[in-house]
């Protein structure tokens, strides 16, 4: 069981928007920056938010991220089909001196 | 270009070790944090172990504290993991990831090395 919570799938049709939520505690989410992950199938995880908001270079402004208290959201517009993936949010807890993560969610782009 | 790969990894039986390698180019890697996460087939990604950029502060999740070692090697811009002990559970893929913000973020990833823990 993973200490963040993410909801296991999510779906919409191309063009739509669609938010995936990231549930923590005031010992990860509610202290510390969220990052958020896209990990496309046979691949590797690809930093897409860090610092709850900000997009590293090359990352579309169609993926965007809010933090409010102990949960995290990321926001995706104009899907496509090619933003098929599963996405991971992720943080520090500073009472376990660890990273941890969401359990992921599954994207399905209709 | 950032680039971070791993190797080192295998078939073992339980009980037995391995030691991962993850070597880094086209960054400074001595002035970076180092992480491990795993993946086990079909499931999410599991953080591992942490070190900072001087090797001075270490952390490790509860399922491989006391049997892995993390370490690094600056001038040979390497980071390691030494896996003891090893148990089924243990299988999975293994990311070696340059972190940011001790723990937050994690912005390069390796595209990992497979360790098969089965007898």
């Amino acid at each position: 069981q993973s200490v963040l919570t993410q909801p296991p799938s999510v779906s919409a049709a191309p063009g739509q928007k669609v938010t995936i939520s990231c549930s923590g505690s005031s010992s990860n989410i509610g202290n510390n920056f969220v990052s958020w992950y896209q990990q496309l199938p046979g691949t590797a995880p690809k930093l897409l938010i860090y610092d709850n908001n900000k997009r590293p270079s090359g990352i579309p402004d169609r993926f965007s991220g809010f933090k409010s208290g102990t949960s995290a959201t990321l926001g995706i517009t104009g899907l496509q089909t090619g933003d098929e993936a599963d996405y991971y949010c992720g943080t520090r807890d500073s009472s376990l001196s660890a990273g941890v993560f969401g359990g992921g969610t599954k994207l399905t782009v209709l | 270009e950032v680039q971070l790969v791993e190797s080192g990894g295998g078939l073992v039986q339980p009980g037995g070790s391995l030691r991962l390698s993850c070597v880094a180019s086209g960054f400074t890697f001595s002035t970076y944090e180092m992480n491990w996460v795993r993946q086990a087939p079909g499931k999410g990604l599991e953080w591992v172990s942490y070190i900072s950029s001087g090797g001075n502060t270490i952390f490790y999740a509860d399922s491989v504290k006391g049997r892995f070692t993390i370490s690094r090697d600056n001038p040979e811009k390497s980071v390691y993991l030494q896996m003891n002990s090893l148990r089924a559970e243990d299988t999975a893929v293994y990311f070696c990831a340059r972190g940011t913000d001790i723990l937050a973020t994690m912005d390069y990833w390796g595209q990992g090395t497979l360790v098969t823990v089965s007898s």
